[in-house]
């Protein structure tokens, strides 16, 4: 079965450092999404990405935050300059469209000290 | 705005048994879709099931079923036959439909289900 891949699955990153986070979703999806738990807590929704624009940003997904999808495959976010609370496990996922459902990547837990 | 509202943090019954997890939701849309999710120990986010509102027949996915009440906006899942491996905190998820693609999804805050043996 076709999976979404996240890469890499733990980042341990001072504050105030760069970080991206890695996925490739599934290859014949076109909408792409990514999600952030913290822990304990319940998910939520960050951005979404279509036809190489975003599409929806919550009130999270500010400044320091971007998307890119910079070859056809991979599908990154990155944190500018990362704060503690930024601390969680990051959910990438992607569909097909048209409520089918999405797939999730296994995530990666980011740890800012 | 949607919100989901799951009101059992932690749920726990013994190995074989029956459970019924509870969800409800508010929206103003009329078209939407409506899904729960696992998340065992892995972290990872696993789709159980699936259910579109327009259709009044409830979605079954081998033990798992839901009842959906759209008019009272609730949409419970049922575990039959509860395994070991069903062990895990289950989200129940809202996402209004559009004609241009995917929205996102609207979580509750999770049950935590432990199954005993």
């Amino acid at each position: 079965e076709p999976e979404v891949t996240q890469t890499p699955s733990h980042q341990v990153t001072q504050m105030g450092q760069e970080v991206i986070l890695r996925c490739v979703p599934i290859s014949n999806h076109l909408y792409f999404y990514w999600y952030r738990q913290i822990l304990g807590q319940k998910v939520e929704f960050l951005v979404s990405f279509y036809n190489n624009e975003i599409s929806e940003k919550s009130e999270i997904f500010d400044d320091q935050f971007s998307v890119e999808r910079p070859d056809g495959s991979n599908f990154t976010l990155k944190i500018r300059s990362t704060k503690l609370e930024d601390s969680a496990m990051y959910f990438c996922a992607s569909s097909a469209g048209t409520g089918g459902g999405y797939t999730f990547g296994s995530g990666t837990r980011l740890t800012v000290v | 705005a949607q919100t989901v509202t799951q009101s059992q943090p932690e749920m726990s019954v013994q190995e074989a048994e029956t459970v019924t997890l509870s969800c409800t939701y508010d929206t103003s849309e009329s078209n939407y879709y409506l899904f729960w999710y696992k998340q065992p120990p892995s972290r990872q986010m696993i789709l159980v099931i699936r259910q579109e509102a327009y259709k009044q027949q409830n979605a079954t996915e081998n033990r798992f079923s839901v009842n959906f009440q759209k008019a009272a906006k609730s949409f419970s899942l049922k575990i039959s036959d509860s395994q070991l491996g069903d062990t895990a905190m289950y989200f129940c998820a809202f996402m209004k439909h559009s004609n241009f693609g995917n929205e996102k999804l609207t979580f509750g805050t999770g049950t935590r289900l432990t199954i005993i043996p």
